[in-house]
């Protein structure tokens, strides 16, 4: 199975700071790479497919880059409403896999 | 609108059983591949099982593989999971999740514990 590395685990930021997140997968993955934002008690919401492409309805301070094994996920200016767990996942290879998800806080 | 939705969680003994179901509906079911993923308490996502739109490639992690079995109904819509031997570590709430990932359904919890 393809590991997934997610840094940090968690990460504290003040409002219009910008948030970078990386995911590193143990093996080549294209750009078959989702990006999930995850609020306490809701199923996670799909933000960044194919990478980089953002899903329809997501605000665009929110992008995804990458490719290959090194992902990089970014909140260009950090709103309060943005405080949850976001995940990295791989589809490119079965079974799709997760990294281990960043808490993301207010400072 | 695509829509996933499962049921048959509860609260079951260590070593009872369980099958979720997770209805679908909004696209056409019998052509995507379809995932369990499951989330402990105050843990990350873990993938649990997945099957091809045919069934014909099934796969499971090594957390449940020879316990839970997963299968679907392309007649009916519908995908499910048969957990065996439960244990206190399969505590989780259980999601279905389309293909690559991107639907999922609310999710249904599923307790273990004496």
């Amino acid at each position: 199975d393809i590991q997934m590395t997610q840094s940090p685990s968690s990460l504290s930021a003040s409002v219009g700071d910008r948030v970078t997140i990386t995911c590193q997968a143990s093996q080549d993955i294209s750009n078959y790479l989702n990006w999930y934002q995850q609020k306490p008690g809701k199923a996670p919401k799909l933000l960044i497919y194919d990478a980089s492409n953002l899903e329809t309805g997501v605000p665009s301070r929110f992008s995804g880059s990458g490719s290959g094994t090194d992902f990089t996920f970014t909140i260009s200016s950090l709103q309060p409403e943005d405080i949850a767990t976001y995940y990295c996942q791989q589809y490119d290879n079965p079974p799709i896999t997760f990294g281990q998800g960043t808490r993301l806080e207010i400072k | 609108e695509v829509q996933l939705v499962e049921s048959g969680g509860g609260l079951v003994k260590p070593g009872g059983s369980l099958r979720l179901s997770c209805a679908a509906s909004g696209f056409t079911f019998s052509s995507y591949s379809m995932n369990w993923v499951r989330q402990a308490p105050g843990k990350g996502l873990e993938w649990v099982s997945s099957i091809s739109s045919s069934s014909s490639y099934i796969y499971y992690a090594d957390s449940v593989k020879g316990r839970f079995t997963i299968s679907r109904d392309n007649a009916k819509n519908s995908l499910y999971l048969q957990m065996n031997s439960l244990r206190a570590e399969d505590t989780a709430v259980y999601y279905c999740a389309r293909g690559s990932g991107g639907y999922w359904g609310q999710g249904t919890l599923v307790t273990v514990s004496s």
